[in-house]
């Protein structure tokens, strides 16, 4: 079974703040995935990440995959209550495999 | 509108009680999941198939059965439910194996309790 460990499990922090979620595997993955889940309902994706090294920005969120595609990272700059939520990393193989980490649980104070 | 949908929303049975949650994607995907969501423990892929007629175990197969016959249907079935197969379930659907990329759509759950 491959793993995905997913860090912090739980943020809080103020509003305006930035902030950087990890995402660590010893196994390489053939894409990998940021999602958002709210309360009562399915994740929703964010962006997929599938070179080696790859950037990639969403407004305030910029996505990283490591070089060896074993990792990755959220960063947010300038929080808002409104990015409040679960955020979980899900990991792919060719072979049609999906890991998820256990996800941060992001809270953004006024 | 392009969604998947899962049937029931919520169900409360009794242990040994056969059932099955539909799910369904009008998006013509090839790839669909079954995972399970349980406190503390993220999502854990039950069941996938990479098109009709082809499904594999995830990580927790043991207790499900699933079936692919049409490509936009993939069922998930208990066939005697256990108090430890109490949580929230979601299916989700991917564009196709060849594109490698496998953005998953998420349906809106079902949330099961086994008593």
């Amino acid at each position: 079974t491959q793993l995905l460990e997913q860090s912090p499990q739980f943020l809080s922090i103020q509003e305006g703040e930035n902030l950087t979620v990890y995402c660590n595997s010893s196994s390489v993955f053939s894409s990998l995935q940021w999602y958002r889940q709210e309360p009562g309902e399915g994740p929703v994706l964010l962006v997929t990440v599938v070179t080696g090294g790859e950037v990639k920005k969403l407004k305030r969120l910029t996505f990283q995959f490591g070089d060896a595609r074993k990792d990755s990272s959220l960063h947010i700059t300038a929080a808002q209550p409104g990015d409040t939520g679960l955020y979980l990393c899900a990991g792919h193989t060719n072979a049609g495999k999906s890991t998820f980490g256990d996800g941060t649980t992001l809270t953004v104070k006024p | 509108e392009a969604q998947v949908t899962q049937n029931p929303r919520y169900l409360i049975t009794v242990t040994g009680k056969k059932l099955t949650v539909t799910c369904s994607q009008n998006m013509n995907h090839e790839y669909m999941s079954w995972y399970r969501q349980d406190p503390g423990l993220g999502l854990r892929q039950i069941y996938y198939s990479m098109n009709v007629e082809v499904t594999d175990k995830g990580d927790v197969p043991e207790g499900y059965k699933v079936s692919r016959k049409e490509k936009r249907n993939f069922p998930l079935i208990l066939e005697s439910p256990s108090p430890n197969q109490t949580s929230l379930y979601f299916c989700a659907s991917s564009l196709s194996y060849a594109s490698g990329s496998y953005e998953q759509y998420f349906g809106p759950g079902t949330r099961l309790t086994v008593t």
